[in-house]
């Protein structure tokens, strides 16, 4: 099984709103991934856990706050968002930092 | 400079009409080549990892090849359902660098 599972499927929020995008995998997997992907683009990494640390922050505005709480879960809190925030958030887990990514369905963002 | 490139940007075929897509790269030691699938509005779904030069992949109508330069990813006979964005990624240090990508028409 290499099903990532993410919630919400959709989330609509206003610029001064706090929401939660949360992330899921029972694959053992050590190291789990947050991506960002605006429209008809490659995704664009934002943060990387490795053995539930933090171990890549690509310069993600703080707005952006990434936990993870065990081996299984990750989550980012959204606070202050903007509009151009708006995308399709995606989740990925691999069984370490370099090995095969798996991609869970995506989170649609919209931010109004 | 790590750096994927994928063409073509986008391929319109008849339903049966075998291509290729191809995907050339440049990294400073590779650690792996991934191919995956995109349908709009969804997450990537895993394809293949090919690792070293001559590696061969194959999974129903589709075969990815490696050399020391680029990747293809073979379709033939392809059906409307393989309609879809095929995403070419290296490893590049511990970083996944995609490609743009190729967004695949197939009409029946």
């Amino acid at each position: 099984d290499t099903e990532v599972t993410q919630t919400p499927k959709h989330l609509v929020m206003g610029m001064t709103n706090k929401k939660s995008l949360k992330c899921e995998q029972h694959m053992g997997h050590r190291a789990m991934y947050w991506y960002k992907q605006k429209a008809k683009k490659p995704p664009e990494l934002m943060f990387v856990y490795s053995y539930e640390k933090l171990s890549i922050n690509e310069s993600v505005p703080s707005r952006f706050s990434p936990e993870c709480p065990n081996s299984s879960l990750l989550n980012l809190h959204l606070h202050a968002l903007q509009p151009e925030d708006s995308a399709l958030y995606l989740c990925a887990s691999s069984r370490v930092r370099t090995d095969t990514q798996y991609f869970g369905p995506g989170t649609r963002l919209t931010v109004l | 400079e790590d750096q994927v490139t994928q063409s073509p940007e986008a391929l319109r075929l008849q339903e049966g009409e075998s291509s290729s897509l191809n995907c050339s790269y440049t990294v400073s030691g590779l650690r792996g080549l991934f191919w995956y699938r995109q349908d709009p509005g969804k997450g990537p779904e895993f394809l293949f990892t090919l690792y070293s030069a001559g590696e061969e992949k194959e999974k129903e109508r589709l075969k990815a090849t490696l050399t020391k330069k680029e990747s293809f990813l073979h379709i033939t006979a392809p059906k409307p359902e393989d309609s879809a964005t095929y995403l070419c990624a290296v490893q590049a240090g511990n970083k996944l660098v995609f490609g743009a990508g190729t967004i695949l028409r197939v009409k029946s």
